[in-house]
């Protein structure tokens, strides 16, 4: 069965770090590029980074920028996004999603995000 | 940026209605859009990529279209099933993506 488990989500002050992580399972995890989608409380879907097959192409939404640092190792199936200086707007579901391409740094090798995970709770609060 | 506008931001249709979602593109994108369906409570589902390929196991009466700067959805007879919230997302500055607002559809 195709797969993705976050977790490391949690209550965290502003300004603090956390790191999500991602196990991937029942798909050859190196052949495809990943994603870090979040969905604050009651508001839409927002894409936050992502990584190509071979780590050659991350690309990180402009709220984030400077702050969050997306990486994966294959020899691990996992996916991680280490969040550092913290604020309270990135509080939300983090989800983990699998691109149907392996990504790259052209379009044509995106496809869209078929496998998502369940996510991980993000709270940022003092 | 490429900003990403969806309309409406909400519907309310009767079952076995046309629906039509609309996406528009401040600059062209080429066919480099997805959408996704989310239902109340539950994880995103891709529904079709490359604006108009239906993905495996998404029902017939679901389909895409456009290019460029325009792009809509269209559920051809709604069912209720079909609650949801529906999400375009753009890929043509990879591996930069975006979003659209979403467009919540309801039952009548």
């Amino acid at each position: 069965e195709v797969q993705l488990v976050e977790s490391g989500g949690g209550l965290v002050q502003p300004g603090r770090s956390l790191r999500l992580s991602c196990a991937a399972s029942g798909f050859t995890f190196d052949d495809y590029a990943m994603h870090w989608v979040r969905q604050a409380p009651g508001k839409g879907l927002e894409w936050v980074s992502g990584i190509s097959w071979n780590s050659g192409s991350i690309g990180y939404a402009d709220s984030v920028k400077g702050r969050f640092t997306i990486s994966r190792d294959n020899a691990k199936n996992s996916l991680y996004l280490q969040m550092n200086s913290l604020r309270a707007e990135d509080t939300a579901l983090y989800y983990c999603a699998k691109d149907m391409g392996p990504g790259g740094y052209a379009a044509i090798y995106y496809y869209g995000m078929d496998v998502w995970g369940q996510g991980t709770t993000v709270t940022v609060s003092s | 940026d490429i900003q990403m506008t969806q309309s409406p931001s909400s519907l309310s249709a009767s079952v076995g209605d046309r629906v039509t979602i609309t996406c528009r593109a401040s600059q062209g994108i080429s066919n480099y859009l997805a959408w996704y369906q989310q239902k109340p409570g539950k994880v995103p589902k891709l529904l079709i990529y490359a604006a108009s390929t239906l993905q495996s196991g998404v029902p017939s009466r679901f389909s895409g279209s456009g290019s460029g700067t325009d792009f809509t959805l269209t559920i051809s007879s709604l069912q209720p099933e079909d609650v949801a919230t529906y999400y375009c997302q753009k890929y043509n500055s990879a591996p930069s993506l975006t979003f659209g607002g979403g467009t919540k559809v309801e039952i009548k």
